[in-house]
């Protein structure tokens, strides 16, 4: 079955960066687009980034971006999310998610697999 | 950017009980809506895709209406492991992809 395992997260001072990554099986990888969601403390569901199966798109949530990157190495089956410029408001839970369809420009995208989540906290 | 808004933002319930949850969009979003269901400290279930489409492995008490601006998640026989919280979400905007602010199921 599906299994995704996102990297440790951690505690990152504001301005600083972290990189996470998502260690995927269980699917064709390279076939599905991914995501990243998070969820800060108490909070509900942010959608943060999605890249397209072949890696040809991406895009971010206004509140990301110029700040994180989302890439993907498909001979590894691993996603990753680069944040810089980190702030406050970007602790978070985030977990990796698989899309449910090959190609958002075909169907509608669902979010069908996620990871068990990785906290990231950026404090002083 | 298309706002999702789910009422109630909680309720209580007992065993047994029909549940329906409301799940508005700021515009018309045809069938793209999706309902996912989380549990303390668990990654979000998807239960629902494209308005009423029962993802695989979910139990049929749960099903899925709707399209243009107002859809419905219900649970028809409300289970001990359906307390949960429930977050509907949109995919018609697929650059910019949005969560309904949740809905929590508890105890009565």
């Amino acid at each position: 079955q599906v299994h995704l395992v996102e990297s440790a997260g951690g505690v990152v001072q504001p301005g600083g960066s972290l990189r996470l990554s998502c260690a995927a099986s269980g699917f064709t990888f390279n076939y599905y687009g991914m995501h990243w969601v998070r969820q800060a403390p108490g909070k509900g569901l942010e959608w943060v980034a999605f890249i397209r199966y072949d890696g040809s798109t991406k895009f971010y949530a206004v509140s990301v971006e110029g700040r994180f990157t989302i890439s993907r190495d498909d001979s590894n089956n691993t996603l990753f999310l680069q944040m810089n410029t980190l702030r406050t408001e970007d602790t978070a839970v985030y977990y990796c998610v698989k899309d449910g369809v090959h190609d958002y420009l075909w169907e509608s995208p669902y979010f069908d697999s996620w990871g068990q989540g990785t906290l990231v906290t950026v404090s002083s | 950017d298309i706002q999702m808004t789910q009422s109630p933002s909680s309720l209580s319930a007992s065993v047994g009980d029909r549940v329906t949850i409301t799940c508005r969009a700021s515009q018309s979003i045809n069938v793209y809506l999706n309902w996912y269901q989380q549990k303390p400290g668990k990654a979000p279930r998807l239960l629902i895709f494209a308005a009423s489409n029962v993802q695989n492995g979910v139990p049929s008490r749960f099903s899925g209406s709707g399209s243009g601006t107002d859809f419905t998640l219900t649970i028809s026989s409300l289970q001990p492991e359906d307390f949960a919280t429930y977050y509907c979400q949109q995919s018609f905007a697929t650059r910019a992809l949005s969560f309904g602010g949740g809905t929590k199921v508890d105890i009565k």
